[in-house]
């Protein structure tokens, strides 16, 4: 059964602290990963997507990596409006997609 | 652009009573989908529409949930009768066709009495 693990649950920052998000993940051949952030009382806002191990993409202080098991969001110099739960998934070849629990960061001044 | 749309935005009912969410997403897309979350966790698909057509619906509960998208545009999910354990956000999230990027409408939280 496919599988999208996500560590840690929470990670506190202070503001300029770098640090990475895991997701580790078990498909039956992968046809996507996904990163959203999501803010308390809102939908998943779209970040990224990653379909081969190696490709990386970028957005302001955020990056995201993939290889054939895990993928990581990199964040770099975190400011604190980037406080919130950043979600992975992935979707197989059968178009299953599943949902990571989310990691939960907070970045403090 | 407008966004995907969902009402209510809250519902607060009484078990065995129904209840129904609607769903607007953004136009031109044909890929419908309905999420379940629970507090703390990630969404969980509940169904899939391509148009008019139901594609996945694979964990959705048939017997007390049911949804429906006529003419491919909007979209309904109706729980009858509610459980205690049908407390969350039911999200709805739409894609164009051709791609796989989501996007996220902000959700409806029911709370079951």
């Amino acid at each position: 059964e496919d599988q999208v693990t996500q560590s840690p649950e929470a990670l506190r920052l202070q503001e300029g602290e770098s640090s990475s998000l895991n997701c580790s993940y078990t498909v039956s051949g992968l046809r996507g990963l996904f990163w959203y952030r999501q803010d308390p009382g809102k939908g998943p806002e779209f970040l990224f997507t990653l379909y081969s191990a190696g490709e990386e993409k970028e957005k302001e202080r955020l990056k995201a990596t993939l290889t054939k098991k895990e993928s990581f969001l990199h964040i770099t110099a975190p400011k604190p409006e980037d406080s919130a739960t950043y979600l992975c998934a992935v979707r197989a070849n059968n178009n299953d997609m599943r949902f990571g629990a989310g990691t939960r960061l907070t970045v403090k001044p | 652009e407008a966004g995907v749309v969902q009402s209510p935005r809250y519902k607060i009912i009484e078990k065995k009573q129904p209840v129904a969410f609607w769903c607007n997403p953004i136009s031109g897309h044909n890929t419908l989908y309905w999420y379940l979350q629970n507090l703390g966790q990630g969404p969980e698909l509940l169904i899939r529409y391509e148009n008019e057509e139901a594609v996945d619906d694979s964990q959705l509960p048939k017997d007390r949930f049911s949804a429906e998208r006529l003419k491919g545009v909007d979209s309904t999910l109706k729980i009858q009768p509610a459980e205690l354990g049908d407390s969350a956000v039911y999200l709805c999230a739409s894609s164009p066709q051709g791609t796989d990027t989501q996007y996220f409408g902000p959700g409806t939280r029911l709370t079951v009495l």
